[in-house]
């Protein structure tokens, strides 16, 4: 089947524009969730999805990321005013939520640049 | 909050036996992960530990000591297309949100 799909693949912006990031996941997976990795760095949170419960935003690094997962299947990350500190690139990852929760699928990730 | 350690690099020949550690410091604990990474490429699963002791899974073992906060991941016989990044990765107790360290890079040579 379908793994997680993630668009755009890349994306170039200039500094202070807002952009949105998709992650489509697996069909059925209740959890989500959004990480970023910085060249040399480990996979760093910033929010998980749960069914319909409330997010975990504890990983959000400011008031400019946001993130919405609408139906319970497709999340949209947002960042507003980007800086160049955003240079990432942010990986999306589904599982099961209830059995094998721990096994995370991950999508091809978004290679966002900042200039 | 959880601290994870590991090394950030390691060579190994093709065909050998490597053995990638990793340590951590945790409130509570609901299991242990590794991942692969190849370059500019997303992470696939490995492993999960949540027990004392050995997983083993074709090639790949992976060893967890909760007494100890250590595991690691081994690998045998070695293959080029074993070099990747390893990321340990561990949930704390009553939490689904693991904590990654910064990975080992894994260069596997003729």
């Amino acid at each position: 089947g379908a793994g997680v799909s993630q668009s755009p693949s890349n994306k170039v912006t200039e500094k202070g524009k807002d952009v949105e990031l998709r992650c489509d996941p697996i069909s059925g997976h209740t959890a989500l969730y959004w990480y970023r990795q910085s060249l040399g760095q480990g996979l760093e949170f910033l929010i998980y999805f749960q069914g319909n419960s409330a997010p975990d935003k504890s990983g959000l690094p400011s008031d400019r990321f946001s993130a919405e997962r609408t139906g319970g299947s497709v999340s949209t990350l947002t960042i507003q005013r980007t800086q160049q500190e955003d240079s990432a690139v942010y990986l999306c990852a589904s599982s099961d939520g209830t059995g094998k929760f721990y096994e995370q699928y991950f999508g091809p990730g978004t290679r966002l640049t900042v200039t | 909050g959880q601290n994870i350690d590991q090394p950030t690099e390691m060579t190994a020949t093709e065909g050998a036996i490597v053995q990638i550690n990793c340590t951590y410091q945790t409130s509570g604990f609901n299991g242990l992960f590794w991942y692969q990474q190849h370059a500019g490429e997303a992470p696939t699963f490995l492993s999960y530990n949540v027990l004392d002791g050995l997983e083993e899974k074709g090639r790949f073992s992976s060893f967890l000591s909760r007494s100890k906060g250590y595991s690691y991941l081994l690998l045998k016989e070695l293959q080029m297309k074993d070099s990747a990044s390893y990321l340990c990765a561990v949930m704390g107790g009553g939490s689904y949100i693991p904590t990654f360290g910064r990975g080992t890079s894994l260069i596997v040579h003729p």
